[in-house]
């Protein structure tokens, strides 16, 4: 079947512009996880949906990053005023449920100019 | 603090040599290890991950890991590498904190190679 999703796949943003990312999980998955990956560094966890719980947004870096989920389908990540230190690669991951394997998309690179 | 130390950034084989990729953590609880592969424009794939049980594990693409808890290690082996192995390599620790699976990612080890 499909794996998860992420569209663009690249963006390349002026500081201080808004960029939103878009996370489509594997069918039937109620877990999703944005992650993010600076270059040369392993991924930093962002914030995690389960359901219809509240989000454990423990890892957004500050209040300019945020993320919905519609129920149990897609999930966006927005950066607000984006700054040069936003340049990454963001990946997200969707499980089958909470405490099950975690399986990547091919993740968004955005570069801020 | 929970982290997890990769202490090889880049490493480089000849092909059909054996391979062994390093993994040290530091976790306050019974760890779930994990190592993922990425590959250039790919997403990461698991090659395979501990719960319990069996301290040596078997992953897909020939790879294995050994769980040695003395040590917090999670080293990654392969008896012969092959050029497509060529990618970054991950080792990740995560447990049931808050109820879900929380990964703690090392920084990589980039594989290289050479015919």
């Amino acid at each position: 079947g499909a794996g998860v999703s992420q569209s663009p796949s690249n963006k390349v943003t002026e500081k201080g512009k808004d960029v939103e990312l878009r996370c489509d999980p594997i069918s039937g998955h109620t877990a999703l996880y944005w992650y993010r990956q600076r270059l040369g560094q392993g991924l930093e966890f962002l914030i995690y949906f389960q359901g219809n719980s509240a989000p454990d947004k423990s890892g957004l870096p500050s209040d300019r990053f945020s993320a919905e989920r519609t129920g149990e389908s897609v999930s966006t990540l927005t950066i607000q005023r984006t700054q040069q230190e936003d340049s990454a690669v963001y990946l997200c991951a969707s499980s089958l449920a909470s405490q099950e394997t975690q399986y990547f998309g091919p993740g968004t690179r955005l570069l801020v100019l | 603090a929970q982290s997890v130390t990769q202490p090889d950034i880049h490493i480089t084989v000849s092909e059909g040599a054996s391979l062994e990729l390093r993994c040290n953590y530091s976790y306050g609880a019974t760890p779930y290890l994990f190592w993922y592969v990425q590959s250039p424009g790919q997403g990461l794939q698991l090659l395979l991950k501990y719960f319990s049980g069996d301290t040596l594990v078997q992953g897909i693409k020939g790879f294995e890991a050994e769980f040695k808890r003395s040590q917090s290690s999670f080293n990654l082996r392969k008896p012969s590498v092959h050029w497509s192995d060529a990618a970054e390599y991950f080792c990740a620790v995560g447990g049931f904190s808050g109820g879900y699976n929380k990964l703690i990612f090392g920084a990589g080890t980039r594989l290289a190679v050479h015919p």
